[in-house]
């Protein structure tokens, strides 16, 4: 069990340009977490997975923000046409099923910077 | 509306002194779930506690203690004796039943100094 992976861990992009993140949760949880950290400030919710359906998101989401998990393991969030309001730490966590389902485990999140 | 608010954005002691960090939630649910979470230098978010909000029991693990009382909304992390490796930017967190969706206060940075 190596914990969650983000690839990659920095992008450097110019704006509008597409960026696709990655996400490796721990192999046998069924539950996925994104989230948007910008400096001094917890992390913002963005969406949710069960296993393979993405059961909630952020109303603050717009429409240029979308993620996958389609085999309910690996996870994958597009923005598209970048805006410098988009440069944040982005974080996947992850949990289990049964009584521990709250315990998330974060990964070291990818880094975003927009030009 | 759900809420969490951390009001001290930094905290600085010297080592081996008793340190409470503060949380004040906010929610109109009668059942919702109470988080703290350690976030160290290297950046990784460390899970620490969950509370119930129908078990008020305050918990105590090795040099942490943690103080819930619903009557003034409030989830206060304290670290006895503090060490250096205590340094670190922490976290408290809410969510309420029916939603998968967890809300973070803006943390408090807590530098233990040698």
């Amino acid at each position: 069990d190596t914990g969650v992976s983000q690839n990659p861990r920095h992008k450097i992009t110019k704006r509008g340009q597409n960026v696709t993140f990655r996400c490796d949760p721990i192999s046998e949880h069924n539950r996925l977490y994104w989230y948007r950290q910008t400096l001094g400030q917890g992390p913002e919710f963005l969406t949710y997975f069960q296993n393979e359906a993405q059961l909630e998101k952020s109303r603050l989401l717009s429409d240029r923000f979308s993620a996958e998990r389609p085999k309910g393991s690996f996870s994958t969030l597009e923005i598209q046409r970048t805006e410098q309001g988009d440069s944040a730490m982005y974080l996947c966590a992850s949990s289990s099923q049964g009584v521990r389902y709250n315990e998330q485990f974060f990964g070291p999140g990818t880094r975003l910077t927009v030009l | 509306a759900q809420k969490v608010t951390q009001a001290q954005t930094e905290i600085s002691v010297v080592e081996k002194e008793d340190v409470t960090l503060d949380c004040v939630y906010e929610t109109r649910d009668t059942t919702y779930y109470l988080f703290w979470y350690k976030q160290p230098p290297s950046g990784e978010l460390v899970f620490l506690i969950r509370r119930n909000s129908f078990d008020e029991q305050n918990e105590i693990s090795g040099r942490y203690s943690w103080n819930f009382q619903k009557s003034t909304s409030s989830f206060n992390f304290t670290i006895t004796a503090s060490q250096v490796v205590d340094s670190a930017v922490y976290f408290c967190a809410l969510r309420t039943s029916g939603t998968y969706k967890y809300i973070f206060g803006t943390g408090t940075r807590l530098k233990v100094l040698a």
